[in-house]
């Protein structure tokens, strides 16, 4: 199994530019999740979806950020206009299962993105 | 007040020793417990789990949980350089995603 791919590794971009950010889940996997990284707010979930539904959103920033999940396999997130307070590791993670669904996560290699 | 609380670090303990990772969380609601380990550049991955009060031990670690003092550790018993790494908390209730805390970097020294 191939993982959790995210894409791109490395994004270098400039304030006010449009940023999308992709993720192929686990294969079977029905809960995607999105996750931001900084040394100061440690890793915050953003966004979650089960069965390509979002079930909580409230830990995305602001209508500059979006997610959706057209299907099982791909999901992304897109930062419209980014900011440099938006400089983070961004991460997606997927899981199986019932009643434990949310329990053990499989993340991807994250996303750095430094916006100038 | 964060839901999830740890010490940042850095712990820096001799090879060999025990390191103990410790963790509080503010919802008494929360139901499930986890421990991730994340190395420098990587992603976390899960390394020990527990649900109910007591111990639990998996190899090297041991999960500790005393619920009505909303308290979580982690021990690492014979500690390895190659466990040098942060540990991340992390609790779950009901049907919400995880919440992590923001890690404590351990060193284990040679």
């Amino acid at each position: 199994d191939a993982g959790v791919i995210q894409s791109p590794r490395h994004e270098v971009t400039e304030m006010g530019q449009e940023v999308t950010l992709r993720c192929k889940p686990i294969s079977g996997h029905n809960s995607l999740f999105w996750y931001r990284q900084t040394m100061m707010r440690g890793l915050e979930l953003l966004i979650y979806f089960n069965n390509n539904v979002p079930i909580d959103d409230s830990g995305m920033p602001e209508d500059r950020f979006s997610a959706k999940m057209p299907n099982a396999s791909f999901s992304t997130l897109k930062i419209q206009p980014s900011e440099p307070r938006d400089s983070a590791v961004y991460f997606c993670a997927s899981s199986f299962g019932g009643s434990s669904t949310n329990e053990k996560l499989f993340f991807g290699s994250g996303t750095q993105l430094s916006v100038l | 007040q964060k839901e999830v609380e740890q010490n940042s670090g850095p712990l820096s303990v001799p090879e060999g020793a025990i390191a103990s990772l410790n963790c509080t969380y503010s919802d008494r609601g929360s139901q499930s417990f986890f421990w991730y380990r994340q190395y420098s550049g990587k992603s976390p991955e899960l390394i020990m789990s527990i649900y109910s009060n007591g111990d639990k031990e998996d190899g090297r670690f041991t999960a500790q949980l005393n619920k009505a003092s909303q308290y979580v550790s982690l021990l690492i018993r014979d500690s390895q350089p190659s466990d040098s790494a942060t540990y991340l908390c992390a609790v779950l209730k009901g049907w919400r995603a995880l919440t992590f805390g923001s890690g404590t970097r351990l060193q284990v020294q040679p």
